[in-house]
């Protein structure tokens, strides 16, 4: 059971325009999101991050929004550069999820590639 | 400020042996969590440790196990090696101090095959 869902596992944009990810989640206790972005063979690198009492956070070119009611976040990059392809995951989290500090449930990723 | 460390980078084992795989976090973090990563399944929670105590436990079976000693540096150990173990282990610290939500910050992983 998928508590935090990526649906697209795909998404090719062209350099300058805009790229937007989804994600979705089921868990309505989550308070606390992230993006983070990954390329072969290395660890996630932490973007950005959202909590629950917020609707935008800004750092840049990424901007992520969140709608609580739709249990829906989506991550803005403007413009994209072909740097920015890599995968990208969402993550979800509860400080008091599992009655302890709280672990990240990661979605499976959206792989974003840039064209030049 | 060195970032997260884990070393090996990369392991070869035989299925049926036993492996212990190491990380340690960004000086003055002091909570450490791992992660299992395959195609399949994506990233997957196994376990997090906070000054010393097991924290949390994912859904893994009890051959995957860790520790975390007075420094923050945490180790991981897996046993009976099976071929689905093969995976990137990734290791994140966070400067959680048991208040609040932070970012974790991830190590560049071992890529583990078990053949």
């Amino acid at each position: 059971d998928q508590q935090v869902k990526q649906n697209s596992p795909s998404l090719s944009v062209q350099e300058g325009r805009i790229s937007i990810l989804n994600c979705d989640y089921t868990n309505s206790m989550f308070d606390y999101f992230l993006w983070y972005k990954k390329y072969p063979a290395e660890g996630p690198t932490f973007l950005i991050s959202i909590s629950s009492i917020k609707d935008k956070n800004e750092d840049g070119r990424f901007t992520v929004f969140l709608n609580k009611s739709a249990k829906h976040l989506s991550l803005h990059i403007v413009p994209s550069q072909p740097g920015d392809s890599a995968v990208y995951f969402c993550a979800a989290s509860n400080y008091n999820y599992g009655g302890s500090q709280g672990n990240l449930i990661f979605g499976k990723g959206t792989k974003l590639s840039v064209k030049p | 400020k060195a970032g997260v460390t884990q070393t090996p980078r990369y392991l070869i084992k035989t299925r049926g042996q036993q492996v212990t795989l190491s990380c340690s976090p960004i000086s003055g973090h002091r909570s450490v969590s791992w992660y299992q990563q395959t195609p399949g399944q994506g990233l997957q929670f196994l376990f997090e440790y906070f000054s010393e105590t097991q924290r949390n436990k994912g859904n893994f079976p009890g051959r995957f196990s860790g520790r975390q000693f007075s420094n923050s540096r945490s180790e991981m150990n897996v046993s009976t090696l099976e071929l689905g173990d093969s995976a990137l282990y990734l290791c994140a610290s966070s400067p959680r101090t048991g208040v609040g939500n932070t970012e974790a910050f991830f190590g560049q992983g071992t890529r583990l095959t078990v053949v």
